[in-house]
């Protein structure tokens, strides 16, 4: 069974930083492209950050240069290494392993508050 | 890149069917085949629904479907059961090898 466990969330003042961890288990992290999507309190989804199987990263403009995605695929973990955490990164984050151009299997998602 | 339009709400009686509407761009929905829908209960994940305009995960029932006309998807739900009320969003690849959600539509069974 695919499985995505993130960890990492918590609360942290504006400027800082937080790390994002995922356990995947179930498939073979090296052969797949995953994502991270958030979802602010009370909001819809964003897209934030993507990786395919070659290691290359896409990101969404408003974190580009803040947010840094990687994997280790050893310990088959995908992380999401924010940076210069502003209040409107508040949000669920969520990592998502893709298929077919599709967010295909879903975390149940780590809370990032930035606040003051 | 702005999100998707969708409507806040539909709405329909048990049975009945329900048509959410997404509409983007030549840049995203127009230009690619690659749209998704997706159910999000309440403090839950969200569930993928469709892929690639119009394609069913193992599992989802055959009462979900989807289509897509120039620069609009749709998401079709017929036979409305109480478990339908949800959010549904769609998500669409784009130029630039980025991806965009809709705004979502909370669909409420009557």
């Amino acid at each position: 069974e695919v499985q995505l466990v993130e960890s990492g969330g918590g609360a942290v003042q504006p400027g800082g930083s937080l790390r994002l961890s995922c356990e995947a288990s179930g498939f073979t992290l090296s052969n797949s492209w995953m994502s991270w999507v958030r979802q602010a309190p009370g909001k819809g989804l964003e897209w934030v950050a993507n990786m395919q199987p070659d290691g290359s990263e896409k990101y969404l403009e408003s974190v580009k240069g803040r947010f840094t995605m990687s994997r280790d695929t050893a310990k088959s973990s995908v992380y999401l290494q924010m940076n210069s955490l502003r209040t409107d990164d508040t949000a669920l984050y969520y990592c998502v392993r893709r298929a077919y151009t599709a967010f295909y299997t879903w975390g149940q998602g780590t809370m990032v508050t930035v606040s003051s | 890149q702005s999100a998707l339009t969708q409507p806040p709400s539909a709405s329909g009686s048990p049975g009945q069917s329900v048509t959410i509407s997404c509409t983007g761009s030549s840049s995203d929905v127009g230009g690619y085949n690659y749209v998704s829908w997706y159910q999000q209960h309440p403090g839950k994940a969200p569930k993928l629904m469709i892929y690639e305009v119009s394609k069913r995960p193992s599992g989802v029932p055959d009462r979900f479907s989807g289509s897509k006309s120039g620069d609009t998807a749709s998401l079709t739900v017929s036979g409305l059961q109480a478990e339908d009320e949800a959010d549904y969003y769609c998500s669409s690849y784009a130029d630039g090898n980025v991806y965009v959600f809709g705004t979502g539509t909370q669909v409420t069974v009557l």
